[in-house]
């Protein structure tokens, strides 16, 4: 199958600097988003990568690693309303079928 | 404002009973596409539409059914819900589903007795 691994959970403390990794099975592989999700919420845009590379948009930026089947979400100056799930998601094969890792929750504490 | 809408938000139902979940984008959007999200297994695809005719299978397409007759709608049928079908359900859409982002509705919560 094509599994998108991702860390369940992860708590950091607010005004840090936290990174969710994301790993993905390279073959077929067309983009990668991450989404934020609060609870009770509908998922949020946050990046689509397609190419190696930084991309930076204020405080997030996202990464992404073809060869090594490999992209991080980074959130710079941790705020309380950061707390929330963070999803990445792979497109496959340049057709429609998306795949979501889990998703990490991520507890942003004083 | 540019929105993707599904009815009902709520819904509670006994086994059997056939349903629909509506789902209505107002951007032009060709592709829309539907998942469901489970504790400790994020969302997954059910099916998705490439544009108006034209749908594909997900993840977990078994015991649903969907249909595009026109480009801003695309329901979702249980045409007999199960109880293992409970979950919250989630319709999306964007200009193509490799150019960027999904812009998603605010969710369907179904309860299936």
């Amino acid at each position: 199958g094509q599994n998108i691994d991702q860390p369940t959970e992860m708590t950091a403390t607010e005004g840090a600097i936290v990174q969710i990794n994301c790993t993905y099975q390279t073959s077929g592989f067309n983009g990668l988003f991450w989404y934020q999700q609060h609870a009770g919420e509908a998922p949020t845009f946050l990046s689509y990568n397609v190419l190696d590379g930084l991309e930076e948009k204020g405080r997030f930026s996202s990464f992404l690693s073809r060869s090594k089947g490999y992209s991080y979400l980074l959130l710079k100056e941790l705020q309380m309303k950061d707390s929330a799930s963070y999803l990445c998601a792979v497109i496959y094969n340049q057709g429609g079928k998306l795949i979501f890792g889990q998703g990490t929750e991520l507890s942003v504490k004083p | 404002e540019a929105q993707v809408t599904q009815n009902p938000r709520y819904l509670i139902t006994v086994t059997g009973k056939k349903l629909t979940v509506t789902c209505s984008q107002n951007m032009n959007h060709e592709y829309m596409s539907w998942y469901r999200q489970d504790p400790g297994l994020g969302l997954r695809q059910i099916y998705y539409s490439m544009n108006v005719e034209v749908t594909d299978k997900g993840d977990v397409p078994e015991g649903y059914k969907v249909s595009r007759k026109e480009k801003r709608n695309f329901p979702l049928i249980l045409e007999s819900p199960s109880p293992n079908q409970t979950s919250l359900y989630f319709c999306a859409s964007s200009s193509g589903p490799d150019v960027g982002e999904l812009f998603f509705g605010e969710g369907s919560r179904l309860t299936v007795l």
